[in-house]
């Protein structure tokens, strides 16, 4: 079963630092999502995109957040000067139609010190 | 915005008993519902879901229900079994505008299912 993938698995950064979380969407899916959860807290919404532009996004994700589809098959997410509240894990998450079944990666533990 | 709630935030059976988890949420015009199911440490997985021209949907030992007038949703476990410890999320989708499948999550029940 197609799986959406994301890379690195883990991140450690000091505060401060940009960082880049990448990945692979379901092949033929065409929306894109990035969500977070903070350690023992509910999964939140962060930005969609979609037909090369963010369709949506959070309060969250402020000017220090950005995403790209720099080719047809990755996805990022950038954080240009992470802070210690960035710490988290990042899920990237895809979907067919935009409507339903959005299919979560495996996740980036984010950790800033 | 939407929002969704929650209850309860733990849940302790005993294998074979069955489970329920209930989430109300605040916008009429959500018109998706999924359950999603996650192990520690792993993502999130989807395990059923519901559209809000549907008031039941069942799967095997999982079954989710739907009240649009009291915007209150359920998710329904039967014959639970250890490995179905985790915990459970569910979800809320607003279809329309630019909202391309932004799901608002509830807080989380932890089901633990005891031998």
């Amino acid at each position: 079963e197609p799986e959406v993938t994301q890379t690195p698995s883990h991140q450690v950064t000091q505060m401060g630092q940009e960082v880049i979380l990448r990945c692979v969407p379901i092949s033929n899916h065409l929306y894109f999502y990035w969500y977070r959860q903070i350690l023992g807290q509910k999964v939140e919404f962060l930005v969609s995109f979609y037909n090369n532009e963010i369709s949506e996004k959070s309060e969250i994700f402020d000017d220090q957040f950005s995403v790209e589809r720099p080719d047809g098959s990755n996805f990022t997410l950038k954080i240009r000067s992470t802070k210690l509240e960035d710490s988290a894990m990042y899920f990237c998450a895809s979907s067919e139609d935009g409507y339903e079944k959005l299919f979560f990666g495996s996740g980036t533990q984010l950790s800033v010190l | 915005g939407e929002n969704v709630e929650q209850h309860p935030s733990t849940l302790s059976v005993q294998e074979g008993d069955s489970a329920v988890i209930k989430c109300t949420y605040s916008d009429s015009a959500s018109n998706y519902f999924p359950w999603y199911k996650q192990e520690l440490g792993k993502r999130p997985q989807l395990i059923i879901d519901i559209r809000s021209n549907v008031g039941e949907k069942k799967d095997q030992r999982i079954a989710v229900t739907l009240n649009k007038t009291a915007k209150h949703f359920s998710l329904h476990i039967t014959e639970t079994q250890p490995e179905d410890s985790a915990v459970y999320f569910c979800a809320a989708q607003t279809a329309g505008g630019t909202s391309y499948g932004k799901l608002t999550f509830g807080q989380g029940t932890i089901l633990t299912v005891h031998p």
